[in-house]
């Protein structure tokens, strides 16, 4: 069974340090690895990885992938009180066919205070 | 572009009773997945739908939850004799293409059965 792991569970933070979330998995046929950032709404889409060693980056967030040690570190700099959220980490895997059948982690909880 | 709408947002429902929970895409998109967040929990595959088919309904429990996405109308997630453990955030997402991992989700509507 596919599995993905996040790590912190929970973090709470000052305004204006920097933070790096954890996600690691185990997954057959490996094909894409998402971040999603999730307020009290719809959870919305940061990343997608497909590749090692290639830097994602959206502003002061910024992402990157390891295929061989099946993990990814969602970073975000100079962190501000709206970045407070859940960070879902997915993977999704070839075997699911035509389906997008992702695999979410528990998430990560930051909460970043004054 | 609205986006995924899901409704209603909020569902209290008594042991026994039928839950709906209706879900419309993204204006384009023709590709339908329901997923479940129990509290404490990561994000569960449920069901993955087209247009007039279930393609991948592996994460459904077997019995007194369905699913349908008719030619016209949203998509409908039904849970007959609802149970407390079925509490819970059910999130409708959808896709252009199938195979698209990048999935948009809605706001999610909260069941809950006392």
């Amino acid at each position: 069974e596919d599995k993905v792991v996040q790590s912190p569970l929970s973090l709470v933070v000052h305004e204006g340090d920097t933070v790096t979330l954890n996600c690691s998995y185990e997954v057959t046929n490996f094909r894409s690895l998402l971040w999603y950032k999730q307020e009290k709404k719809a959870p919305t889409f940061l990343f997608m990885l497909t590749s090692s060693g290639i830097e994602k980056k959206s502003g002061r967030l910024s992402s990157i992938l390891d295929k061989k040690e099946l993990f990814s570190i969602l970073n975000i700099t100079a962190t501000q009180t709206g970045d407070s959220a859940i960070y879902l980490c997915a993977v999704g895997s070839r075997d699911t066919g035509t389906a997008s059948k992702l695999t979410f982690g528990t998430g990560t909880r930051l909460q970043v205070t004054l | 572009n609205a986006g995924v709408m899901q409704n209603p947002r909020h569902l209290v429902r008594r042991r026994g009773q039928e839950a709906r929970l209706r879900c419309s895409p993204m204006k384009g998109h023709s590709h339908v997945y329901w997923y479940r967040q129990l509290p404490e929990e990561g994000l569960k595959f449920m069901v993955y739908l087209q247009k007039e088919n279930i393609i991948d309904e592996s994460g459904m429990p077997k019995e007194r939850f369905s699913a349908e996405f008719p030619k016209e109308g949203p998509s409908i997630l039904r849970i007959q004799q609802v149970v407390r453990g079925d509490s819970a955030a059910y999130f409708c997402a959808s896709s252009p293409v199938s195979g698209a991992n990048v999935l948009t989700f809605g706001a999610g509507s909260r069941l809950t059965v006392l």
